[in-house]
């Protein structure tokens, strides 16, 4: 079951940061904390993954706290093509893989 | 990254019928692939885990004879949704695990079933 909690939907200006916050107070030691976004009617898109320091590739920023118990996804710059849910989940590559209801970000003009 | 892909993309039967789903990984061997269903304005929701050359997993409340899995080769898993019904009718995306260079999970694009 889904070991995460997140916000049910938020709201970004274009342009602008979108900080997308996850709950996981529950993470074990060995679990990375990974984030994928759905835009409608496709298939999970892989974003970002971490352990426990902070990540940056050219889509996101992930940053972690240091009990591990929460993370926060960054998106610089959002765009109108980045409206999606987004889903946040600890894995630590054996076990299943589970969703939580995500975030659904929603990118304004 | 790597690939995965599902065929076909979308399908329409007649209830009763069954259903065969595809999911291949395209440039990487999985061993592991996990099978998902997701309803309109709902998560994916994990109904198997399929296993290279052993019998699949199934999550609890998913039936495995109505749900057949098989992972005959570490590039290709089959969804088999027998005798469907319209209460089937979901978006259905697999899943492979690559572990190696990637340390993640690809997702497929997905198979929209339709039973009429």
């Amino acid at each position: 079951d889904a070991k995460t909690t997140q916000p049910p939907s938020m709201d970004c200006a274009e342009g602008r940061a979108a900080n997308l916050p996850c709950n996981h107070s529950t993470i074990s030691g060995n679990e990375y904390v990974y984030w994928y976004r759905q835009i409608h009617s496709q298939g999970p898109q892989y974003i970002i993954h971490g352990l426990k320091n902070n990540e940056t590739n050219e889509m996101a920023s992930l940053i972690i706290t240091e009990d591990r118990k929460s993370s926060t996804l960054i998106l610089p710059h959002a765009t109108l093509r980045d409206t999606a849910v987004y889903y946040c989940i600890v894995w630590n590559n054996f076990n299943k893989f589970y969703f939580g209801s995500g975030t659904k970000l929603n990118v304004k003009p | 990254g790597a690939v995965v892909s599902q065929h076909p993309s979308r399908v329409i039967c007649k209830s009763g019928t069954s259903v065969k789903i595809e999911c291949r990984s395209l440039d990487f061997q999985a061993t592991t692939m996990f099978w998902y269903r997701q309803f309109p304005k709902q998560s994916l929701m994990l109904m198997a885990t399929s296993n290279e050359g052993s019998k699949a997993t199934y999550e609890q409340g998913v039936e495995k004879d109505k749900f057949l899995i098989n992972h005959a080769s570490l590039t290709l898993s089959t969804l088999t949704v027998t005798s469907a019904h319209p209460e089937d009718s979901s978006f259905y995306i697999c899943s492979a695990r690559e572990v190696v260079l990637y340390n993640e999970q690809f997702f497929g694009p997905g198979t929209r079933l339709t039973v009429l």
